[in-house]
């Protein structure tokens, strides 16, 4: 099977702006997650789309939202981009059951300037 | 609040020697814990996860509820073990994951 992808990878925006990424689970999969991953903070936890509805949510500002298709597809949306949103944010994928395994995919880097 | 620590931020180690990567959580309930590691220029991967009891590429990490510690050991490191290890939680019933801020394991030859 194919992998988690993850599009695009690589992004560079402007403070105030804002950002849209995108992750395609492994097929089958239907549980999506989202991290941001930075030098200081490490690997956070934003949130988890499953059946196209919020099954469970980080401590992150509503600046960040997500989605998910009926295709299991999902987008995560950074809207007024601050310096402090420059990280990695990676998108992983599990079928959907109660506590699975993690499958990443390679990241998008934002870099915010 | 849940919480994983791990202490050591680079672990250098000789190829055949034991290894140690330190892993300590705090949650009041039953845990869910994972080993995942990051090789160079990798994704993210899962390692081993406790439920499962499994010894992978020599790995094992036993739970110590007691101490509340989850570490991981192999008794002779090799050099392609180097990598980016990351200790992980889960406290829902779904896929909410707490992850510490990694270890990198340096194996020297």
């Amino acid at each position: 099977k194919a992998g988690v992808t993850q599009t695009p990878r690589y992004l560079i925006k402007t403070r105030g702006q804002q950002v849209t990424l995108s992750c395609s689970p492994i097929s089958g999969h239907r549980s999506v997650s989202w991290y941001q991953q930075t030098p200081g903070q490490g690997l956070q936890f934003l949130f988890e789309y499953f059946s196209e509805t919020q099954r469970n949510k980080g401590n992150f500002p509503g600046r960040f939202s997500g989605r998910q298709f009926s295709n299991s597809r999902s987008e995560m949306n950074v809207s007024t981009l601050e310096l402090g949103d420059s990280a990695l944010y990676l998108c992983a994928s599990s079928p959907g059951g109660p506590v699975e395994t993690q499958y990443f995919g390679p990241g998008t880097r934002l870099l915010v300037l | 609040a849940q919480r994983v620590t791990q202490p050591e931020k680079l672990l250098s180690v000789f190829k055949g020697a034991p290894v140690e990567l330190k892993c300590n959580y705090s949650y009041s309930g039953s845990p869910e814990l994972f080993w995942y590691v990051q090789y160079s220029r990798q994704r993210l991967q899962l390692l081993l996860r406790h439920i499962s009891r499994e010894s992978i590429k020599g790995f094992t990490a036993d739970l110590n509820k007691g101490e509340t510690s989850f570490h991981l050991k192999k008794p002779f490191a090799q050099e392609e073990d180097s990598a980016m290890y990351y200790c992980a939680l889960s406290v829902s019933n779904f896929n909410k994951f707490y992850f510490g801020s990694g270890t990198k394991l340096n194996v020297k030859p």
